[in-house]
Formats: structure tokens, sequence, C-alpha cells
């Protein structure tokens, strides 16, 4: 079974603290990808990043990072000294190989980053 | 720009009416998605479609069709036969196929059946 858990609904934090967004997936595949969307006030899902299931390197990007460990089956997303701008709903999405058309989505944590 | 436009942002509907939610892209990609998002869920799939006059259900179909004349164009019908409507549609379009490959979201349409 394919599945993404995002056990936190929803975190406020005081700007410039750092906050951890945790996602927790479940497959069988040997080959997949994992990808991170932010969703602002807006709507529409920004991507973020993606990781395929082969490469657990850490990876920083300004004031976010990831962190990816096949062991826990845990990809999570740090950000660094929160902005309000930070202010989202976060997702975390599964793709695998063998049907390239579904994605699974957790459900979502919602940000609140308070001035 | 290139980007996907969704049209209406809003959207109401009385019970029993067929309305159709407008997506257009100019990414020049041929995979388009529709997903329904209800509070406190994450994204559900409805149709896909991987090249223009083919598409193919998602997880949750059921009330809803599609159709894909165009390649930039993928319009989604909310018809009276899907029971609780109301929820925030998004249209998603990718470059290729491979699994790395990530969708770019447009701004969605929120719709509310009155």
């Amino acid at each position: 079974a394919q599945k993404v858990t995002q056990a936190q609904t929803e975190i406020s934090v005081v700007e410039k603290e750092d906050v951890t967004l945790d996602c927790v997936y479940e497959t069988r595949d040997t080959t997949y990808y994992l990808f991170w969307y932010k969703q602002p006030p807006s709507g529409e899902l920004v991507f973020l990043i993606r990781r395929n299931s082969f490469d657990e390197q850490n990876e920083i990007s300004g004031r976010y990072s990831w962190n990816f460990q096949k062991s826990t089956s845990s990809f999570n997303f740090t950000i660094t000294a929160s902005q309000v701008v930070d202010s989202a709903v976060y997702f975390c999405a599964l793709g695998h190989l063998y049907n390239f058309n579904k994605f699974y989505f957790g459900s979502g944590t919602k940000l609140n980053v308070k001035p | 720009d290139g980007g996907i436009t969704q049209s209406p942002k809003y959207l109401f509907r009385k019970e029993g009416q067929n309305v159709t939610l407008s997506c257009e892209q100019n990414l020049n990609h041929d995979a388009m998605y529709w997903y329904r998002q209800d509070p406190g869920q994450g994204l559900r799939l409805i149709y896909y479609s991987q090249i223009v006059n083919d598409f193919q259900k998602g997880d949750i179909a059921e009330g809803y069709s599609v159709s894909r004349e165009k390649k930039e164009s993928f319009p989604l019908t909310v018809t009276s036969a899907q029971k609780n409507p109301t929820a925030f549609y998004l249209c998603a379009s990718r470059a290729g196929l491979a699994v790395y490959n990530e969708q770019f979201f447009g701004p969605g349409t929120r719709l509310t059946v009155l």
C-alpha cells in the first residue's frame, strides 16, 4: 500500500523560530520519488523539492532543508528562521515508478508564522 | 509567462445543476490532472489525461466528467450526480510522465453548492 502521513495538522511558531514538518511514507516499491509542495493562501500549490529513493543526501536551499531517511521512511522538512511569508499549508507527496500518474498526497500541515 | 489558469475562482451552484470548471495551460505539457481538495485532507485525483483525446478516471471520478479536445485545455464538469461537490478544485499539468516530473498547479476553483 502507498500512503503518506503528515501527523501535524497545524503548527504555530513565532517569526525566527525553526520549525520541522514531518512526513512519513509507506511503499513497497524500491524506486519512488518524494515531493514537497507549498500551498499559500492564494491556493496554488508550488513545487519545492523532489527526492528519489536512491538519494539519501540531505538538501539545503537557503532557509529550507530536507532530511530523507529510508530507515524510518521519513522525509522531513525544516524551515530555519521562519518568516511570516512561510505561512502556508505544506504537502508531502509520494510518486512511484509503475503508476506514474498517481501521486499520494499527505493531508498537509498548516504552518502559521506569527510576527 | 507560462502557467496554468483556472476559471472561475469562485463558483456557486444550485443543487441539480451541472457546472464546468475551466483549466488552460500554455506550458506545452502533455499530461493534465484534476484534483479535489477538502479541508484537512490531501489532494484526491479525479481524472487525468496523458494526451489529447484520451483521459482516465482517477480515484473519485463518480459524478465528474472531462474532455481533452486540445492540448491546452482540460475542462471538468461537475454533474448533478456528484453528491457532495462543495470543494476546492485544482488543475495540474506535467511536462512528462517520468515519475520525477513534478506537477505544476493552477490557482484553483472553489465550488460551493447552495
